[in-house]
């Protein structure tokens, strides 16, 4: 059982656009969500974490949107540029385990 | 501050071998969880040490064992290789407090079975 599901599978964005991903739970005990990017060969690099208590968090371009009651969790990517294309996971966790979604894989062209 | 460091980076084994595979988390951190990563089935967690001890399993294979010594450094193992095994292992260090913190992941072994 997929503990977080993840979409879309793979995203397309011009140089510039925003991107969005989309992520949905079920355990309301996760009480951490973070975003890791991974490129080819390399692993998972953590990107930018909420927690439930907080409806939004930005860093830099990345924003994380949360919707506690929805439980559900996005990813906005703002003035997408060609070296963010890479793969982006969401996860989930209670205590020290992590539930990853499956990934989208992210193609920013120019 | 030095990253997680995972070794080796690359490693093809036959069927029916065992493997070990290293962890070094960042100083200070006393939490290693190991991942395995396929095409197919993503992140998949196998376990999590803490302070030397088994604190999370994940649904794999008695195959699949691993350890952590007093500087908080795991190996993990894979013994009776499958082909089904050949993935990209990737472990992942953080503080290990009870409510989960930021987890940093070394750049992964990539293990082929043929």
């Amino acid at each position: 059982q997929q503990q977080v599901k993840q979409s879309p599978q793979s995203l397309i964005v011009q140089k510039g656009g925003i991107s969005i991903i989309n992520c949905a739970y079920e355990n309301t005990a996760f009480d951490y969500f973070p975003w890791y990017q991974q490129f080819p060969g390399k692993g998972p690099a953590l990107l930018i974490a909420i927690r439930p208590d907080v409806s939004e968090k930005k860093e830099g371009r990345f924003t994380i949107s949360f919707n506690k009651s929805a439980k559900q969790f996005s990813l906005h990517i703002m003035d997408s540029q060609p070296g963010d294309s890479a793969t982006y996971f969401c996860a989930a966790s209670t205590g020290n385990q992590f539930y990853f979604g499956t990934g989208t894989s992210l193609t920013v062209i120019p | 501050k030095a990253g997680v460091t995972q070794t080796p980076r690359y490693l093809i084994k036959t069927r029916g071998q065992q493997v070990t595979l290293s962890c070094s988390p960042i100083s200070g951190h006393r939490s290693v969880s190991w991942y395995q990563q396929t095409p197919g089935q993503g992140l998949q967690f196998l376990f999590e040490y803490f302070s030397e001890t088994q604190r999370n399993k994940g649904n794999f294979p008695g195959r699949f064992s691993g350890r952590q010594f007093s500087n908080s450094r795991s190996e993990m193992n894979v013994s009776t290789l499958e082909l089904g095994d050949s993935a990209l292992y990737l472990c992942a260090s953080s503080s290990g407090l009870l409510r989960a913190t930021e987890a940093f992941f070394g750049q992964g072994t990539r293990l082929t079975v043929v």
